[in-house]
């Protein structure tokens, strides 16, 4: 059964930490997406990559905020340094095409104390 | 900005009772749509998707998609309490924008 795994599910850290959230994206799929998830705004798309290239980060705040595939099998979403208001959960997501059925792996739930 | 608009909710349906729920999108564009249920605390996960206009059935679901009014809905027959979930509304982009916009959901409960 063949899913999209993500560490850690959840991270409790103080502002100014570094935080690294990673996601391996079912096997053979060849577009990653990392979305943050909150009450207040839903589901936001914050990058996406495919063929592990990164083509769309405009919804990422770039100044702390950068996403990277160094494998096929691996995606990380780095903060740093964090700060409460990006407390949220973090999903990512990968899928055979952009345009088909995304895939969402449990997500990360970040508190930043 | 590409916006899809759902009705908060939340939604209370009798068990067994049709559970009718609507999305509306702002780009005329849009190619693909997704609904996805996710329950407290879970994540996202697919449910149907539709690319033509019309209905389409599966089990107890059925989307409706009408492009000329930008409307999508999502009909569940015979509601179940374990229907009882968040329905997120998905459109993706035409051309090469392949980006998918949630909308903030639907909170529907099914009263057992």
């Amino acid at each position: 059964d063949a899913r999209v795994t993500q560490t850690p599910r959840h991270k409790v850290t103080e502002m100014g930490q570094e935080v690294t959230m990673r996601c391996q994206p079912i096997l053979g799929h060849n577009t990653v997406f990392w979305y943050r998830q909150t009450m207040m705004q839903g589901l936001e798309l914050l990058a996406y990559f495919r063929n592990r290239a990164p083509l769309d980060d405009s919804g990422m705040p770039k100044d702390r905020f950068s996403a990277e595939m160094p494998d096929a099998t691996l995606a990380t979403l780095k903060i740093q340094p964090s700060e409460p208001r990006d407390s949220a959960v973090y999903f990512c997501a990968s899928g055979p095409t952009e345009a088909d059925t995304q895939y969402f792996g449990p997500g990360t739930r970040l508190t930043v104390l | 900005q590409k916006e899809v608009e759902q009705n908060s909710g939340p939604l209370s349906v009798p068990e067994g009772a049709i559970a009718s729920l609507n999305c509306t999108y702002s780009d005329r564009g849009s190619q693909s749509f997704f609904w996805y249920r996710q329950y407290s605390g879970k994540s996202p996960e697919l449910i149907m998707f539709i690319y033509s206009n019309g209905d389409k059935e599966d089990g107890r679901f059925t989307a409706q998609l009408n492009k000329a009014s930008q409307y999508v809905s999502l009909l569940i027959r015979d509601s179940q309490p374990s229907d009882s979930a968040t329905y997120l509304c998905a459109v993706n982009g035409g051309g090469s924008n392949y980006k998918l916009t949630f909308g903030k959901g639907t909170l529907l409960t099914v009263n057992p």
